[in-house]
């Protein structure tokens, strides 16, 4: 069965600093998608960034970009130039062929002034 | 933009009423999800469905149904609400089945008392 583990539960950041935020997933499947999502508090959960995994180049959404390692199975997101409004739960998921989203069990960032 | 709206924000219920949450999606996507979110434990999924009136079920859909007579709306249903469904249900969802992105709702978070 596949698994997404998130070993950071907590993390913190100064505002215009750069985070990385951690996520490995096990699968013996070849071709999948990667997602990590934001979840302010008290808001609606979006999505961040996608990746697919027969694609070699790394996803990028202005600030936020990936490194996808897919050899190590591993995805983590990189915050650059972090801004107050980028506190949140940050969850990564996983999801093949099936159909079906596996999350991890989030990392709470929180960005100070 | 997709809009997912949820019945209620927060609902209180006792233990052994029958519970209805809602989910309204103005996409015309055909696929819907129920989850629950528990702190440590990430997002898991209930049940979705594909289409009208089709539903499958999900990682953890024990003392839960679900009903789907519409292609825009996506009821979960707590036959009988215990302590343990106290939680926070996110209603998701997505055009593609099997490679697109979901779009989350903002929510409901109940009590089961």
């Amino acid at each position: 069965a596949q698994t997404v583990t998130q070993s950071q539960p907590e993390m913190s950041v100064q505002e215009a600093e750069t985070v990385t935020l951690s996520c490995t997933y096990d699968t013996s499947e070849n071709n999948y998608y990667l997602f990590w999502y934001k979840q302010p508090p008290s808001r609606q959960m979006i999505l961040v960034i996608r990746q697919e995994a027969y694609k070699q180049q790394n996803a990028t959404e202005n600030r936020f970009s990936v490194n996808f390692q897919k050899a190590a199975k591993s995805f983590s997101l990189k915050i650059s130039d972090s801004q107050l409004g980028d506190t949140a739960m940050y969850f990564c998921a996983f999801m093949k062929d099936t159909d079906k989203l596996i999350f991890g069990t989030g990392t709470r960032l929180q960005v100070f002034p | 933009d997709v809009k997912v709206t949820q019945s209620s924000r927060y609902l209180v219920k006792r233990t052994g009423e029958k519970v209805f949450l809602e989910c309204v999606q103005d996409m015309d996507h055909e696929n819907m999800f129920w989850y629950r979110q528990d702190p440590g434990l990430g997002l898991r999924l209930i049940y979705f469905s594909y289409d009208v009136k089709m539903k499958e079920k999900g990682d953890i859909p024990e003392g839960y149904s679900v009903s789907r007579e519409k292609k825009e709306r996506f009821s979960l249903i707590l036959e009988s609400a215990s302590t343990n469904q106290t939680s926070m249900y996110l209603c998701a969802s997505s055009f593609d089945r099997y490679t697109d992105t979901q779009y989350f709702g903002p929510g409901t978070r109940l009590t089961v008392l």
